[in-house]
This record gives structure tokens, sequence and C-alpha cells, in this order.
């Protein structure tokens, strides 16, 4: 089944605790981003990645850092978490930047205490 | 002015209504628009695709873009309880690197 597959699902962590949240693809896309979902703001990039070794930032990326060393793996790494950043946060990967719809993953809630 | 503008709803109607959910930009370089629908708990689902102006029916859904006046829309025939979520719009340009931007979605309700 093509997918987007995020893990983990649920996190709570403390502030300053590294973590990393997982995301892969088994469609062979060339782009993946990850977004962040909060209520009343709507969904707001923070990172994309065009292809493998090639990644950008989004709207809000401060606090967060990305890697594309594998062209279905794209992980979000949250050096040192804080509660501004509990948040849903969704992966999605299309098969180019533009001209196609974005598959999303089942999200990923994080509470930073 | 913000790129995308959505009315947030809720949006309540009875089964077997006639929705229509709407989006605003601003962004003229926009070609590529889409309709999103989201439930409680998951991730986005593409529902709708269209490119440049024009209609797009699929089913019960029909999408509709109007790039002279910045102004496209979601038609839902004979909505059912199960139609019931939170829609969103994105749209982007031709740009490589540009981000689908999204309106913050509407949130459906269809009563049985």
């Amino acid at each position: 089944e093509a997918q987007v597959t995020q893990n983990p699902r649920y996190l709570i962590t403390v502030t300053g605790k590294k973590l990393t949240v997982t995301c892969s693809q088994n469609m062979n896309h060339e782009y993946m981003s990850w977004y962040r979902q909060d209520p009343g703001l709507g969904l707001r990039q923070i990172y994309y990645s065009m292809n493998v070794e090639v990644t950008d930032k989004g709207d809000v990326p401060e606090g967060y850092k990305v890697s594309r060393k594998e062209k279905r793996n794209f992980p979000l790494i949250l050096e040192s978490p804080s509660p501004n950043q509990t948040s849903l946060y969704f992966c999605a990967s299309s098969l180019r930047a533009t001209g196609y719809g974005y598959t999303f993953g089942s999200g990923t809630r994080l509470t930073v205490v | 002015q913000k790129e995308v503008e959505q009315d947030p709803g809720p949006l309540s109607v009875p089964e077997g209504a006639i929705v229509s959910l709407n989006c605003t930009y601003s962004n003229s370089a926009f070609q590529y628009f889409m309709w999103y629908r989201q439930y409680s708990r998951k991730g986005p689902e593409l529902l709708m695709y269209t490119y440049s102006s024009g209609n797009k029916e699929d089913g019960r859904f029909t999408a509709q873009v109007d790039k002279s006046s910045k102004y496209i829309s979601l038609f839902i025939r004979d909505s059912q309880p199960s139609d019931s979520a939170t829609y969103l719009c994105a749209m982007n340009g031709n740009q490589a690197g540009t981000a689908l931007i999204f309106g913050k979605g509407t949130t459906l309700s269809v009563s049985s």
C-alpha cells in the first residue's frame, strides 16, 4: 500500500530532551516536507526536501533540523524541544514539488512539558 | 492580506444538502489548486486536484477555479454523515520549491 509512515504517533517529552520523529514513504517520491498544524494557524511548513541531500527551510524552521540521506526517509529532529513546539506534526511526500498532490502521514502529536 | 483565506465555519447541514466551501487567494502565480479532507486525528487526504481555471467533477464532488476572481470552490452534492470532516483548500505555483499553501480549513458537520 502506498503510504507515508510517521513514528511515533504520540510523544510526551520534557524541555531540552532531543527527539527525532521519523518519516518514511514507499512511493519513490522526490519531494518530502514537514508541516505543523496548530489551532487557528492551520498547516505551516517547517522544512522541505526536493531530493536526496537537498533540504531547505519552510515558513517556521526555528528549533528544527532535518536530513535526507535516503530518498524514502526524512526525519525531523528537535535538538532542544521547548513547550512552544507542542503541536501536531505531519510529514508529506509528492512525486515533484509542484503539480502533484501531497500524500500525508497520520501525524505525530507532540507535547513538550 | 493572507495568501489564502478560508471561512473556518463550523458549517452544519442536514443529510442530503448541497454544501459549498470556498477559498480566496491573493497570489496570481498560483496554478495548482487542491482540496483536502481531514478527519479527526488523521492526516489530510487529497480529494480534488485542478490545474488552472475550470471545473472538475468526481462523483458527488465538484471543484471550481476562477482565476480571474482568485476564488475556488468545492461543492458536495447529496451530503452524507461520512462527509463530516475538515476541508482544506491548498494551492501553489510552478516555481520549484514553492510550498503548498493551505487555508485554515472549514469544519463540516452533516447530520442524519
